[in-house]
């Protein structure tokens, strides 16, 4: 069985700040790491799709790295802000895409 | 781009009841994928097609689940003899046929088992 693990599981910070999760994933059979972005009543929205190791992607105050080799990848947001809230996944690709269980953040005002 | 469809959006129904989701990708997508969230998880991975090939089937799913993608464009997800375990958020996402290309979800149909 795949493990893609996700930590925090929820994350609580003050406007301003800024925060990062982690996402595990086996290191082997790699193809890709998947972010995605799933706010409440929406559907989850890709971020970002990396594919080699030492990858580095930003999108705005977003920004993503990854390790192939020891197996992570790291999502840091730069000065959180209230719409930043929702849950983040991150998905390995492998054979099939296999998502964590994501990490909540909420950003209060 | 109308992005992927999916429905109903809710569907009640009584344990033991058939029930039958419908997805509509994105029209170039050749892959297509579904997933079941539960509260506090994320997406499960229960099947994946390209085109009309059904690549991979969850060993977690049972029996009762099955998938069909007729001439590799919507894709239809039946359970049969529901129960109240079935109760989930079952979410449908597409993507292009090369490798790395990011999924692109529906807005899910959210199945409760009474």
């Amino acid at each position: 069985i795949l493990n893609v693990e996700q930590s925090p599981q929820s994350l609580h910070v003050q406007e301003g700040d800024s925060t990062n999760f982690t996402c595990s994933f086996p290191s082997s059979n790699f193809y890709a790491l998947h972010w995605y972005r799933w706010e409440t009543a929406k559907s989850p929205e890709a971020l970002f799709v990396m594919t080699l190791n030492g990858d580095e992607k930003k999108k705005g105050r977003i920004s993503a790295t990854l390790n192939t080799k020891e197996g992570y990848s790291y999502l840091y947001i730069k000065g959180s802000q209230p719409e930043d809230s929702a849950t983040y996944l991150c998905a390995f690709e492998g054979n099939k895409l296999v998502f964590g269980a994501g990490t909540i953040l909420r950003v209060k005002s | 781009d109308t992005g992927v469809s999916q429905n109903p959006r809710h569907k009640i129904t009584k344990r033991g009841q058939n029930v039958t989701f419908r997805c509509d990708p994105i029209s170039e997508h050749n892959r297509l994928y579904w997933y079941r969230q539960t509260l506090g998880q994320g997406p499960e991975f229960l099947t994946y097609f390209q085109n009309e090939a059904q690549l991979e089937k969850s060993r977690l799913l049972s029996d009762r689940f099955s998938a069909e993608r007729p001439k590799g464009s919507f894709s239809t997800l039946e359970i049969q003899r529901t129960e109240q375990g079935d109760s989930a958020m079952y979410l449908c996402a597409s993507s292009l046929n090369k490798g790395s290309s990011p999924l692109h979800f529906g807005n899910g149909t959210r199945l409760t088992v009474t």
